[in-house]
């Protein structure tokens, strides 16, 4: 099992670029989340899906937006990019059905925005 | 709104230390306290704590949950530099995603 891969690992965008952080599970886990870390600020949920199909907001959507069309995959969009949206991105799944808690994270997307 | 809230932000200590990391909240709906350490990249689960299991140990880390309180502590004992990480305490009351606090960084020195 490869767990949460999440492409690209590295990115550089400038101001107004639009891009797509990709998130796949192979665990088939129900539920998949997106958050940022910023120093000093812990991680911040950025949307979230219970489900193919179903997407909510969480703590700082604006920005961002997410789709859900297979159980899999659950990639994050960046609109039109900000400097404030420079940040390690992290994507997480876990299981709604046996649900111990335990949230598995992708290695994490740097993203700069200049 | 809910908030969890992580004491001392930083600390160092020298190896064979024992340290407390401290993690207070207030949440609607409480579900599970969880904590994870984060070394380069992603955060790795070490405890979550419940209602009924509200004591968890492995190796030189335990932790308990004092619902009373609304807190949870993270003990280390006997330091060793690879316990350097960031400690994050997060906390679940939705099912699906989790509350984090902003974190201890813990540095132990040889």
């Amino acid at each position: 099992n490869a767990g949460v891969t999440q492409t690209p690992k590295f990115q550089v965008l400038k101001t107004g670029q639009s891009m797509t952080l990709q998130c796949a599970q192979d665990m088939n886990h129900e539920y998949m989340s997106w958050y940022r870390q910023d120093p000093g600020m812990g991680l911040r949920l950025i949307h979230y899906s219970v489900g193919a199909g179903i997407t909510d907001q969480g703590e700082v959507p604006n920005g961002y937006n997410v789709s859900r069309s297979t159980t899999e995959d659950f990639p994050l969009r960046l609109l039109s990019a900000a400097p404030s949206q420079t940040s390690v991105y992290f994507c997480a799944s876990t299981s709604g059905g046996s649900y111990t808690g335990e949230l598995f994270f992708g290695e994490g997307s740097r993203l700069t925005v200049l | 709104e809910d908030k969890v809230v992580q004491s001392p932000l930083s600390l160092v200590v020298h190896e064979g230390d024992t340290v407390t990391l401290n993690c207070s909240y207030e949440v609607t709906n409480f579900r599970s306290l969880l904590w994870y350490k984060q070394e380069k990249k992603a955060p790795t689960f070490l405890f979550m704590l419940t209602s009924s299991g509200i004591e968890k140990k492995s190796g030189r880390l335990s932790s308990i949950l004092d619902k009373k309180e609304l807190s949870s502590i993270l003990n280390i004992t006997a330091t060793q530099t690879g316990d350097s990480a960031i400690y994050l305490c997060a906390v679940d009351n939705s099912g699906y995603a989790l509350n984090f606090g902003k974190g201890t960084s813990l540095l132990v020195t040889p």
